[in-house]
């Protein structure tokens, strides 16, 4: 059972490149999100999805993409990576059960030069 | 609007000694709570969540955690620590009646158990 599976996990830019981080999950989650992870901020919603072909904007959203054409799939857009967007990236994913919990993947390590 | 504060960045203890992790909430409704484990460079792992009934809740590793709705707390405990439960904590908030489907995540705590 694979889980949340997020790739790549490490990833080098140049100010300016565009990239894509890929998450995949195979629960059959209808909620999927993306966070960032940055000293002393603790975890910050960037977007979310409640099922296929719905997206919206969490609090730091800025500088990237989403879209969900799969229940399975929810790729995070960088378009014109920015020194900003260093950081750690999450994506998590649970049931549309009220009391449902998340489920993480391992992260991807981005690091925009 | 929900939130979570957890006011202590780190929290230090020695091994075999209890251990108490603070969180706080804020929520219009009635709240669901959880506990996540983030190991260094892993991906956070969920702990144990109070959603209703008895406010004494346990999870995972032997950690428990108390609902307390006067207060509005929901602090993460473990009688006797260990050196390998070092790690970041988080505790998280969702008010599904205040209509936010949305977890709001506290800023974490670090735990260091010395030998």
């Amino acid at each position: 059972n694979a889980g949340v599976t997020q790739t790549p996990k490490f990833q080098v830019l140049k100010t300016g490149q565009s990239m894509t981080l890929q998450c995949a999950q195979d629960m059959n989650h209808e909620y999927m999100s993306w966070y960032r992870q940055d000293p002393g901020m603790g975890l910050r919603l960037i977007h979310y999805s409640v099922g296929a072909g719905i997206t919206d904007q969490g609090e730091v959203p800025n500088g990237y993409n989403v879209s969900r054409s799969t229940t399975e799939d929810f790729p995070l857009r960088l378009l014109s990576a920015a020194p900003s967007q260093t950081s750690v990236y999450f994506c998590a994913s649970m049931t549309s059960r009220n009391t449902g919990e998340l489920f993480f993947g391992e992260g991807s390590r981005l690091t925009v030069l | 609007a929900q939130s979570v504060t957890q006011p202590e960045d780190q929290v230090n203890v020695a091994e075999g000694n209890p251990l108490t992790v603070k969180c706080t909430y804020s929520v219009s409704g009635n709240p669901y709570l959880f506990w996540y484990v983030q190991y260094p460079n892993r991906g956070l792992q969920f702990l144990l969540k109070y959603i209703t009934g008895d406010n004494l809740v346990k999870g995972s590793y032997g950690f428990e955690a108390e609902f307390n709705k006067s207060q509005t707390s929901f602090h993460l405990k473990k009688p006797s620590a260990l050196v390998s439960d070092s790690a970041l904590y988080f505790c998280a908030v969702r008010d599904p009646w205040g209509g936010s489907y949305i977890p709001t995540f506290g800023r974490g705590t670090s735990l260091i158990v010395h030998p």
